[in-house]
This record gives C-alpha cells, structure tokens and sequence, in this order.
C-alpha cells in the first residue's frame, strides 16, 4: 500500500538556520502531496501542497517540489524563526487508490531556538 | 474558513467506560475522518465517511465505531474504554475532489486528549 516516510526527528536549530525536513514516498497511482503542521496544542493545518510532478508548493517561505524521479517532497526553509517550532507532517492522497485517504508520515518535531 | 469543533479537550475515563467524542463541522463537507495520534506512529486513520450515514474502516478501527445521522457531526465510540486507547484523536473534514484550491484539503479540529485509567 501507499506509505509516507520522514526524517527522523527531534530537530532542533538555531534562529536564521536553513532547514530541510525529508519526505520520501511510495504510491501506486498518482498522489497529490502535502505537508501538514501543528502547532503546540493545536490541530492539524495545511502548510503546502503540490498535485503533480514539478509542482512546488510555497506558503509562509516553506517549499517543497514534488520529485517523481526520486518520489520525494522534502520540506525546506531558507531562514527558520522560533514560531515555526512545530510539529510537521508529510502526506499524500493518491485517487488512484478511490478511497482518497490521506496517508501520513510520522511526523518531524522541528525545535528553533533563539 | 471552515471550522472543525471538537467537543472536548480532554477527557479521563476509566476502563470499561462507553466514550463518546463529538465533531462538528460547519462547510457543509461530505468527507469526515477520524484519527489518532501517538508520538512516533503519526496519524493513523481510525474511520472515516463519505457521506451521511456512510462509514468506512481505516486502518486501526478494532475497537472503535462511528456514528454520522447528519452531515455536519461525525462520531467516534469506544464502546469499552481500555488503557492502549489512550490518545490524541483528531477529526478532520474535506470537500472531495481536484478542483480548486480547497480540495481534497483536510481541516483538522484541534484535538481530544482521552486518558484511559
């Protein structure tokens, strides 16, 4: 079945450091990616998504491209600030499937500190 | 911006115990999904439903079963509380389909802590 791999967390940076969370998968069809965050006490929400090969997907500075060569969508941010400490979730939605269920990774703990 | 409200924040019940926890959302979304959460495991799909009173199995639902009468609320059971059920459980809704830049976008509400003693 589909499934969704992350980077191993915690991980924890400086202020201002660049930051690259990796996000391989394997679908049999073809998926739309995304990545989720959630914020301390919070839910889930939408941070990007990328619905075809090449797409990049932006929002908040965060990009990811969606590489079906190498079926990766890693996260990265040039300048990360102490508001992006969070927990950040990979995940796909492959309609090939019919059942449009999102499968998720297992999600990364990204630490900034001052 | 759509709206996901779940009922309660924290709940403790004791082994045994019929739980319930309520969602409701208000976009008039036909996909509702129920998780859980633990801490190196992700999110794991308990149930979800296309459409009123339409249900499914995800990936974990021993143990658990949903109720969906109207389109707005969708809710989980655990019909005998035990301790390896305890967690994080989020609800989530999503209007289906690839057009336009809300679709196929899950909303999560902001989650029930249930601790089973």
């Amino acid at each position: 079945g589909d499934s969704v791999t992350q980077m191993e967390g915690p991980v924890t940076l400086s202020e201002e450091a660049c930051l690259t969370i990796n996000c391989t998968y394997t679908a049999t069809g073809y998926p739309s990616l995304f990545w989720y965050v959630q914020y301390p006490g919070e839910g889930l929400q939408l941070l990007l998504k990328a619905t075809k090969a090449d797409d990049k997907g932006s929002n908040k500075g965060f990009e990811a491209t969606y590489r079906k060569e190498t079926t990766s969508f890693h996260l990265e941010k040039g300048s990360v600030q102490v508001s992006d400490s969070a927990v950040y979730f990979c995940a796909l939605s492959d309609l090939g499937q019919g059942a449009q269920k999102l499968v998720f990774g297992q999600g990364t703990r990204l630490t900034i500190n001052p | 911006d759509v709206k996901v409200t779940q009922s309660s924040r924290y709940l403790v019940k004791r082994t045994g115990e019929k739980v319930f926890l309520e969602c409701v959302q208000d976009m008039d979304h036909e996909n509702m999904f129920w998780y859980r959460q633990d801490p190196g495991l992700g999110l794991r799909l308990i149930y979800f439903s296309y459409d009123v009173k339409m249900k499914e199995k995800g990936d974990i639902p021993e143990g658990y079963s949903v109720s969906r009468e109207k389109k707005e609320r969708f809710s989980l059971i655990l019909e005998s509380a035990s301790t390896n059920q305890t967690s994080m459980y989020l609800c989530a809704s999503r209007r289906p389909g690839t057009g336009g830049s809300g679709a196929n976008v899950l909303t999560f509400g902001a989650g029930s802590r249930l601790t089973v003693l």
